[in-house]
Order: C-alpha cells, then structure tokens, then sequence
C-alpha cells in the first residue's frame, strides 16, 4: 500500500516568505507527527496530532510555526516569516495507534531559506 | 538537553565486518527503544525495537543488546553489506507518549 506522502519534496524561500508544507499519512493512521531534520543530526519533534487534536506542539521553535490536521488526515505545517535557521528537512511520520506504536516515515520536504 | 546519546558519528567497515553502534539515554520512563535506518533523500525507515523486558533481540543480521541498569543499547550489523551505508539514528520513547527522542546519528560506510 502507500506509504507517507510529503509535497512538495523541495522548497526554496527567501526570508520573510511564508511556506506551507503538506503530509498525506497511511490511510486510516490515527497519530501523526512532524520532526525537523537539520543537516547532519537527528529528527527532532515538533508536534503530534491524535486523529485532528493537537495534543503536543511542545517542539515547534516559534511561533512562526503553525501545524493542522482539521479532518484527521492530511495535515500542513506551516512556517511564517521564513528565517535562515529555519532551513532544514521536515518529516512527517503516521501511526496506526496511539502511543509506542511504530511510527512510519515520509521522504521529507527539503527547505531552504536564501 | 540531549536524550539520547549516540556513538560513533561515523564508522567505516570492510564487507563482513560486524559494525556496533551505541547508544545512552537517561530518561527512566523510555520503554521502546527503536533504530531506524536512513537513506540519502529519503526518510528514516524503522529497522529493529526493542523493549527493556529483554536484554537482546535479532532480526536477520541485525541485534539489539539492551543493558537497562547502565541504560545503554546498542546495534550490531552481522555479515555487513555495502547496501547497509547509510545512516543509522537510535531512538526512543515513553510508550505511553508516543514522540521519539532521536540519536545524532551514525553515518556507516561498508567498503566492497
């Protein structure tokens, strides 16, 4: 079946940009998460979504830094005001259950902020 | 404040050669203890986990050894295969929670 679909797999912005970043999960996977990748280092969370309840967005650096899932699928994460720090890899994982269950990852979408 | 810490940072091993990466946490709540490879371009796929109810599990050519009261874990890569480099993260978590607390990675190269 299909795995976890990120688009746009690319995106360049020049600062002060706003940028929209869409993750379409496996079907019927109540938990989503989004994790930032910066260049040579490990995932870090951002936010986790049960179903369309934001549960946790302990990880999102800023305010600038928005994320949805308004009908318990798709989800967008959303970065205002784009900054240079803010280049990075962001991947989105989905899955089945809640809690210790396996998480399944995206290809991730390429940032970068000129 | 780094969770988990992971060693080395990167690894070079000849074909058949057994690479061993470790990993530290000090979080007493984490209960499953994945790693996950990745490939250039691509995201992290899940390899092998582990809970702390057992001190090694095998899949393949891949091992856990899990020692909870020194709270460490590692990886080992029986018979490596130039199709293993890539980069390996440790990771864990509170089962009941659900985010995962990432390594820094290993980058591993398997020389033919």
């Amino acid at each position: 079946g299909a795995g976890v679909s990120q688009s746009p797999r690319y995106k360049v912005a020049k600062r002060g940009q706003d940028v929209a970043l869409r993750c379409d999960p496996i079907s019927g996977h109540v938990s989503l998460f989004w994790y930032q990748q910066a260049l040579g280092q490990g995932p870090e969370f951002l936010t986790y979504f049960q179903n369309e309840a934001q549960l946790d967005k302990s990880g999102l650096p800023s305010d600038r830094f928005f994320a949805e899932r308004p009908e318990g699928s798709v989800s967008t994460l959303k970065i205002q005001r784009t900054q240079q720090e803010d280049s990075a890899v962001y991947l989105c994982a989905s899955s089945l259950r809640r809690g210790g269950d396996t998480q399944y990852f995206g290809p991730g979408t390429r940032l970068t902020v000129l | 404040q780094q969770q988990v810490k992971q060693s080395p940072q990167s690894l070079i091993v000849q074909k058949g050669g057994i690479p061993i990466i470790n990993c530290a946490y000090e979080n007493t709540a984490f209960d499953y203890f994945p790693w996950y490879q990745q490939f250039p371009g691509k995201g992290p796929a899940l390899l092998i986990a582990i809970r702390p109810d057992v001190s090694e599990k095998k899949e393949g050519r891949f091992t856990i050894s899990f020692n909870k009261s020194a709270k460490q874990f590692s990886l080992h890569i029986m018979d490596s295969q130039p199709g293993d480099s890539a980069t390996y993260f440790c990771a864990a978590t509170n089962s009941g929670y659900s985010t995962l607390t990432f390594g820094k990675g290993t980058m591993l190269l398997v020389s033919p």
